[in-house]
C-alpha cells in the first residue's frame, strides 16, 4: 500500500544549525503539508502546499521556514535557523484532493539543544 | 481563531465496554470533519472523512456521527479491545482548505 515516507525519523541538532526535513508523498497525491506536535500540545499546521507553490501558512511558518518539491517527488521543509522551541514532531502529509483524508508520514522527530 | 475541542482528553474504559467521546467545532466555513486514530511510534491514519449533517459512519466496531448545525461529532467504540488503545484526532475541514486538529483524546483499554 503506498505510503508517505520521511525522513530522518530523529535529528539532534545545536541551535542556529540549519535542518532539513524530508518527506516523500503518495505519487498521485497533489496537496502536501507540514504539521508539528510540541510534546503534550496539539498537531498545528504549518504550510499547505499545492501546484508547486505555498497555497497557506499560519503563523508559526515564519522566515526561518521553507518548503520546496525541487524534484517531483521529495517535499522539504528547511529550518534555516533552529531555535529550543522548534524541538517538535513534524509530520508530513498529503493526499489528492483538496479536502479529502490526509495520509500521514511518520514523523521526524527534532531536538534542538 | 478557528478551534476544535474534544473531551475527554484521556479516558481508561476496560476491555469490552463500550465508549464515546466527542469533537466540537466552528459551525460556519464547514466542509468535513475528520477523525483520525493515531498509535504510539506510528502516523495518524484517517479513519472517517464526513461531510454531510447527520451523517453516521462505521468501520467495523468503530462509529460515528455529524452534527453540523450545533458543531459537534462523537466517536463510538463498541466492545473495546487492547489494539483500541490510541489518540483519536478530531479535525475540522473548512471551505478554504484549511484542517484544524483538536488535541485528541487519549484512550486506555485495560485488560
Amino acid at each position: 500500500e503506498p505510503e508517505v515516507t520521511q525522513t530522518p525519523s530523529h535529528q539532534v541538532t545545536q541551535m542556529g544549525q540549519e535542518v532539513i526535513l524530508r518527506c516523500v508523498p503518495i505519487s498521485n497525491h497533489l496537496y502536501f503539508y507540514w504539521y508539528r506536535q510540541i510534546l503534550g500540545q496539539k498537531v498545528e499546521f504549518l504550510v499547505s502546499f499545492y501546484n508547486n507553490e505555498i497555497s497557506e501558512k499560519s503563523e508559526i511558518f515564519d522566515d526561518q521556514f521553507s518548503v520546496e518539491r525541487p524534484d517531483g517527488s521529495n517535499f522539504t521543509l528547511k529550518i534555516r535557523s533552529t531555535k529550543l522551541e522548534d524541538s517538535a514532531m513534524y509530520f508530513c502529509a498529503s493526499r489528492t484532493t483538496s479536502h479529502g483524508e490526509l495520509f500521514f508520514g511518520e514523523g521526524s522527530r527534532l531536538t534542538v539543544l | 481563531i478557528l478551534n476544535v475541542e474534544q473531551s475527554p482528553q484521556s479516558l481508561h474504559v476496560q476491555e469490552g465496554d463500550s465508549t464515546n467521546f466527542t469533537c466540537s467545532f466552528p459551525s460556519s466555513n464547514f466542509y468535513a470533519l475528520h477523525w483520525y486514530r493515531w498509535e504510539t511510534a506510528k502516523s495518524p491514519e484517517a479513519l472517517f472523512v464526513m461531510t454531510l449533517n447527520g451523517d453516521e459512519k462505521k468501520k467495523g466496531r468503530i462509529s460515528a456521527t455529524l452534527n453540523t448545525k450545533e458543531g459537534y461529532s462523537y466517536l463510538y467504540i463498541k466492545g473495546s479491545q487492547p489494539e483500541d488503545s490510541a489518540t483519536y484526532l478530531c479535525a475540522f475541514g473548512s471551505r478554504d482548505d484549511k484542517i484544524i486538529f483538536g488535541k485528541g483524546t487519549r484512550l486506555h483499554i485495560l485488560p
